[in-house]
């Protein structure tokens, strides 16, 4: 099974800043997908990072906003841009294998903006 | 509406009591994923069930695929299980769907 490392595991940050969040998966998966969880709300999926090409982004979530990146099988990233005290979430995010018969999971980024 | 439903919300037990929480949910799904998330935020994925039963040490994760429900088990609980248990399920897409998680604390 594949193990999804992902940093920072939390972070303080000042209204304004952005905050990118990686995801490094010790094998290939094929899709990869970022979740958001608000404070006593349950984990939201923002959208799923394609490789080599655009995020598919759900309702509500823009790419001005989550920007992501996905430049190969093993990596991705997540920026919270121009942040302000409502984006304060944790953050997630997870892979599917080629056979697409398990799920992985990073560790969660805890994000506080202040 | 929300696919995917937990019961307890929240679960306080004594040291060492056997614990149960309850995953239903409205779609149908290729998997189920037991989370535990952690005080600081972290998440471990615990199981991942299609069918029947697994088991883990003290945990126990069982799933009824007709009826739609699965359950968690904690046997001898511990003040290190006190977490919150989020239960994910995945239908024919890929992406997954996510109770509101139960949150279990464990009195010494």
């Amino acid at each position: 099974s594949a193990v999804i490392s992902q940093k920072p595991s939390r972070d303080i940050c000042q209204r304004g800043t952005s905050l990118t969040i990686q995801c490094q998966v010790d094998s290939q998966v094929t899709m990869m997908f970022w979740y958001r969880q608000q404070p006593g709300q349950s984990l939201t999926l923002i959208a799923t990072a394609n490789q080599g090409s655009e995020a598919t982004y759900e309702s509500g979530f823009v790419i001005d906003k989550f920007p992501i990146s996905r430049p190969n099988l093993t990596f991705s990233t997540l920026t919270v841009s121009n942040m302000s005290p409502e984006d304060s979430s944790i953050y997630l995010c997870s892979g599917t294998d080629r056979l697409n018969t398990e799920a992985f999971f990073g560790q969660g980024t805890r994000l506080t903006v202040v | 509406k929300n696919e995917v439903e937990q019961s307890p919300q929240n679960l306080t037990a004594q040291e060492g009591e056997f614990i149960t929480i309850n995953c239903s949910y409205s779609v149908g799904i290729s998997a189920l994923h037991w989370l535990q998330q952690h005080p600081g935020g972290g998440i471990v994925s615990l199981f991942m069930l299609s069918s029947g039963k697994k088991k883990h040490g003290r945990l126990i994760a069982t799933i009824n695929i007709q009826e739609k429900h699965s359950s968690l088990h904690i046997t001898a609980s511990h003040p290190r299980d006190s977490a919150v248990y989020i239960c994910a399920v995945r239908p024919t897409g890929n992406q997954f769907y996510f109770g509101t998680g139960t949150s279990l604390t464990v009195i010494p």
